[in-house]
């Protein structure tokens, strides 16, 4: 069962546009992660969010979590190549022992 | 921050042989590791949890008799696909949660072994 779905699933967009990636669910989750991964390598954190409303910023990175704890948005401004990569959500749920994913969204930013 | 490696990077082998795959944390203990499989252009999915000297909890539809997990020690986890055939073809990722609180914990993954099988 998929938990976290995330929108959209591919995103290609030119160096220096904004985009706003989603991830959506009915459950609630106690906290709630993003991840960048690059083909061949393993997922790195960027981020975790724990309080619902709450907004976390790292650099041109914004990360909001949805005030019931259900649902999250990246939105990355000014994209560079570098911001190429799978992005991922990944929601922790209180007595779970693991992390869920989401479906991931694949972003191309073309110089 | 916490590291931790995966060996082999890459693996190639025959349908049929049994492929070993380590999970280590390079600077920390980790009680629980965890063992994810990734299939091309998708999410990763978790195929089990290992905890140091009890034996793993596996996920729903995962053969615990194909895919072997020993975690004994703190530092490693291992990854046994038996008599793997083409289907197993896949890039398999650790992570270890640092910490024993649960409200507190991170997981560090790996950099993950491409296993192709022939």
């Amino acid at each position: 069962t998929q938990l976290l779905k995330q929108s959209p699933q591919f995103l290609s967009i030119q160096e220096g546009e904004n985009l706003t990636v989603y991830c959506n669910s009915s459950s609630v989750f106690s906290s709630l992660q993003w991840y960048r991964q690059e083909p061949g390598e393993g997922p790195v954190l960027l981020v975790t969010v724990v309080t619902g409303g709450e907004v976390k910023k790292l650099k041109r990175l914004t990360f909001q979590f949805g005030d019931a704890r259900k649902d999250s948005s990246l939105h990355i401004t000014a994209a560079q190549p570098g911001d190429t990569g799978l992005y991922l959500c990944a929601g922790d749920q209180t007595g779970a022992n693991n992390l869920f994913f989401g479906t991931g969204t694949r972003l191309t930013v073309i110089p | 921050g916490a590291v931790v490696s995966q060996h082999p990077s890459r693996v190639i082998c025959k349908s049929g042989t049994s492929v070993k795959i380590e999970c280590r944390s390079l600077d920390f203990q980790a009680t629980t590791m965890f063992w994810y499989r990734q299939f091309p252009k998708q999410s990763l999915m978790l195929m089990a949890t290992s905890n140091e000297g009890s034996k793993a909890t596996y996920e729903q539809g995962v053969e615990k008799d194909k895919f072997l997990i020993n975690h004994a020690s703190l530092t490693l986890s291992t990854l046994t696909v038996t008599s793997a055939h083409p289907e197993d073809s896949s890039f398999y990722i650790c992570s270890a949660l640092t910490g024993l609180a649960r409200s507190t914990d991170t997981q560090y993954f790996g950099p993950g072994t491409r296993l192709t099988v022939l």
